[in-house]
Parts: structure tokens; sequence; C-alpha cells
């Protein structure tokens, strides 16, 4: 059983398109979060909920909305696509700060 | 602004040949993870030291926290190709609302 899973796997789009991300984790986690990774494979911090709350909100563009309608799932919504937005985003929960992230595999997205 | 150095970038070395992957930071953390990824997928967590000094083996891999907790390396004994990633150290910002900050990346590629 896959622990975290984001749908879709690889999205392309049009620039100023409207676009969602979506994952879900089966492990009981309380804490969840979204990173982009850039073309530099640098991994940086988006967002993070704990138990459906706003806890950590990086200095992203309000485009960007994540949305988590119960502690098992947090989706990421896109609006007014940008070329700058092309990159591979992970989803990952945690159960605590010692014990690290399980991340899920990835959405490649691709703006053109 | 914490950040978290890795060195070296890349690395390609030959099957049986060891080494060792740095990763430096001005600040303090209260533990840090290695990850370690591979193409199409999320990083997988390697390890997680906690205490300052503290050495921990998986297999061929040894990870050490460095005394004041700002620096850890990775040494790997004997490489395999089944070695060759990305690798990541992640710090642990914060308690409870923590967050990990990832470095830069290590991407290392073991010849047969």
């Amino acid at each position: 059983d896959t622990a975290v899973s984001q749908t879709p796997k690889y999205l392309v789009t049009q620039m100023g398109n409207d676009k969602s991300i979506k994952c879900e984790q089966n492990l009981g986690h309380d804490t969840m979060y979204w990173y982009k990774q850039d073309s530099k494979k640098f991994l940086k911090i988006m967002f993070s909920y704990n138990n459906k709350e706003l806890i950590i909100n990086e200095t992203v563009p309000n485009r960007f909305s994540p949305k988590s309608p119960d502690k098992a799932h947090l989706n990421l919504h896109i609006n007014s696509l940008e070329l700058g937005d092309s990159a591979v985003y992970f989803c990952a929960s945690s159960h605590g700060p010692n014990y690290g992230y399980t991340f899920g595999s990835g959405t490649r997205l691709t703006v053109v | 602004t914490q950040l978290l150095e890795q060195s070296p970038q890349f690395l390609s070395i030959q099957e049986g040949e060891n080494l060792t992957v740095y990763c430096n930071s001005s600040s303090v953390f209260s533990s840090l993870q290695w990850y370690r990824q591979e193409p199409g997928e999320g990083p997988v967590l390697l390890v997680t030291v906690v205490t300052g000094g503290e050495v921990k083996k998986l297999k061929r891999l040894t990870f050490q926290f460095g005394d004041a907790r700002k620096d850890s390396s990775l040494h790997i004994t004997a490489a395999q190709p089944g070695d060759t990633g990305l690798y990541l150290c992640a710090g642990v910002v914060g308690a409870r609302t923590y967050k990990y900050i990832f470095g830069t990346g290590t991407r290392l590629k073991v010849l047969a």
C-alpha cells in the first residue's frame, strides 16, 4: 500500500490555466507538507498543515492555495499558472520532528 | 535564513571506493536527517540523528552529527552502483511548529 500518494504524476498545461494536485496519506500522521523541487534539485517548503490547520506558509504567491479537508488529505490548487511554476511538487507527511518525512513520488508540472 | 550547504555537489567514483559527503550550516538544528532520492521518486529517509556527536551506521553507510549540531557527514564504504542517487541532508528547526530545511544536495554516481 502506498503511504503517501500524489496525483497526477505528470501535468502539462498552458500558461494561465488553473490546476490542482491531490495528496493522500494513510500513515495516520498529523502533519502534511508541500515542497517544490526546482531544476537544481533544491527542495523548498511551501506549506505545512497540522490536523487541517495551516501552520507554515512560506513566501509563496497567492496563486497557490492549499486545502486540507481532513488530516489525511492535503491538496494544492494553483491559479493562473506561469512558466516559472514548472517544477516537481512533493507532498510529504510526518509523525514528528525527529521522525523524518515520508514523501510522495512527486508531480512534475510543466507549464508551456 | 537557515542554509544547509552540502559538499561536494557532484561525485563520480568507481565501485569499491570510499566517499564522504558533508552537510554544513551556521545554524543549530534539533535533529538532522539524511535522505536518498532516485530519479522520478521522492526522497527516502535513511537516518535521523538527534544528539550532538551521535554516530549511526546503516550497513556500509556511517552518519555523524557534529558536536554543536550544526553539521553532519555521511561516509560510504566500498560504494556500489546501487548507491547512485541524490543525497540530501535536512535540518529540523522549530518545536511545536517545526519544518525541515533541506541541503543543496549531492549527486553521487557509482560506476561499475
